[in-house]
């Protein structure tokens, strides 16, 4: 089946720094990739959407500044959460779909957990 | 906009007993409905999904109707196993749209 792998799975970092998060989809080609997050008992919420080649369109209220995202190949995307603070300590969650349909599938990857000191 | 509401809290159950998590929804026109599981350490996968109204989407003996009188979409299973225990997540999205809206999902614990 289509697998979607996403490192680190967990990371720690101090308040100011910046912190990276690829998602790789391993057996497929994804033309769109998509980025949530995560806060405790809380529903997934869509980040920003991004094609492959193209700039990442991204939800209202979701800084394009704080939260740079990526999309270089038909397999990577980076998020990348720029001077990370505490309160963007969440878990982070991508997936792909495959094809060009905008009714496939989308398959998503185990997340990863940020911890901001 | 479009929400997704799931019942509050986990659930907890013996192995065999019957599972339902309820799930409601708030869309205009004719969203699709699915049901997403996560087990431990894993990503989210698809359970099983309906496009239209009195669908019934089936997998793995979970069931759940598109039910559009109600704006519901309730997954059922008659005999639960310890290998169900997960998180699972109800979630729309509009047709045409890639855009999937989640509820908050509801972690279950199957005792053996």
């Amino acid at each position: 089946g289509a697998v979607v792998s996403q490192h680190p799975s967990r990371v720690i970092c101090k308040s100011g720094t910046s912190v990276k998060i690829e998602c790789r989809s391993l057996d497929f080609q994804a033309t769109t990739m998509f980025w949530y997050r995560q806060f405790p008992k809380q529903s997934l919420m869509l980040m920003a959407t991004s094609n492959e080649g193209s700039k990442a369109t991204y939800e209202q209220g979701v800084e394009k500044d704080k939260f740079l995202i990526n999309h270089a190949s038909l397999t990577l995307s980076t998020l990348t959460v720029t001077s990370a603070h505490p309160e963007d300590s969440s878990f982070y969650i991508c997936s792909a779909r495959v094809g060009t349909g905008l009714d496939n599938e989308q398959f998503f990857g185990p997340g990863t957990r940020l911890t901001v000191l | 906009g479009d929400s997704v509401t799931q019942m509050e809290g986990p659930v907890t159950l013996s192995e065999e007993a019957f599972l339902t998590i309820n799930c409601t929804y708030t869309a205009t026109g004719y969203p699709s409905l699915f049901w997403y599981v996560q087990y431990p350490g894993e990503g989210l996968q698809l359970l099983l999904k309906a496009t239209k109204a009195d669908d019934k989407g089936s997998n793995k003996g979970f069931e759940a109707t598109y039910r559009k009188e109600t704006t519901s979409f309730h997954l059922e299973k008659g005999s639960v196993q310890v290998s169900d225990s997960a998180v699972y997540f109800c979630a729309l999205s509009q047709r045409g749209n890639n855009r999937l809206a989640f509820g908050k999902g509801n972690q279950v614990v199957v005792i053996p």
